[in-house]
């Protein structure tokens, strides 16, 4: 079967730094998605990686392995609003969308 | 960036009538729109991805007499459920998406369904 594991809930400080994986076991692969997805709200884009290595883009990055079945979403200088949910999404080899369960993320001052 | 909406964003019914919800691409046509319902605190799950001028196609267990989708043109998909239950009480999304299975899915605002 596909899956997609992600961890359910993470809590970090506001400005630190804080990590969120994405594992994942499907039928073929072409691409990875992440989406930042307030409560109530629909999910927005955050980044597309198909080819292995860290793309940056302002405070978030995101990683890929694709040997590993691997990514993570880095957060940087976290502030208040990025309390989310944050959804793992891959394209698999039908070119469908498998999606994570998506990892709360709670931010303290 | 793409811009979907959904209308409505609250519905509220009594159990056994039909709901109409529209999902519309306003600057952009999409190739593809997905419908999807999400539970409280769970993932988005795909009910159904359809192409515009053709039927479209759900996933399993997804009940296609129940989930009525129509995708008239490239800026509109409705979704319609028939003869609600409290059971189909949740929060529907939409989106789109133009060309490649590659590109990121544009989403709607979703709509928030009561089956009293």
């Amino acid at each position: 079967g596909q899956n997609i594991d992600q961890p359910t809930e993470m809590t970090a400080t506001e400005g630190a730094i804080v990590q969120i994986n994405c594992t994942y076991q499907t039928s073929g692969f072409n691409g990875l998605f992440w989406y930042q997805q307030h409560a109530g709200e629909a999910p927005t884009f955050l980044s597309y990686n198909v080819l292995d290595g860290l793309e940056e883009k302002g405070r978030f990055s995101s990683f890929l392995s694709r040997s590993k079945g691997y990514s993570y979403l880095l957060l940087k200088e976290l502030q208040m609003k990025d309390s989310a949910s944050y959804l793992c999404a891959v394209v698999d080899s039908n070119y469908q969308l498998i999606w994570g369960a998506g990892t709360k993320l709670i931010i303290k001052p | 960036g793409a811009v979907v909406s959904q209308h409505p964003s609250r519905v509220i019914c009594k159990s056994g009538t039909s709901v109409k919800i529209e999902c519309r691409s306003l600057d952009f046509q999409a190739t593809t729109m997905f419908w999807y319902r999400q539970f409280p605190k769970k993932s988005l799950m795909l009910m159904a991805t359809s192409n515009e001028g053709s039927k479209a196609t759900y996933e399993q267990g997804v009940e296609k007499d129940k989930f009525l989708i129509n995708h008239a043109s490239l800026t509109l998909s409705t979704l319609t459920v028939t003869s609600a239950h409290p059971e189909d009480s949740s929060f529907y999304i939409c989106s789109a998406r133009v060309g490649d299975p590659y590109n990121e899915q544009f989403f709607g605002p979703g709509t928030r369904l009561t089956v009293l």
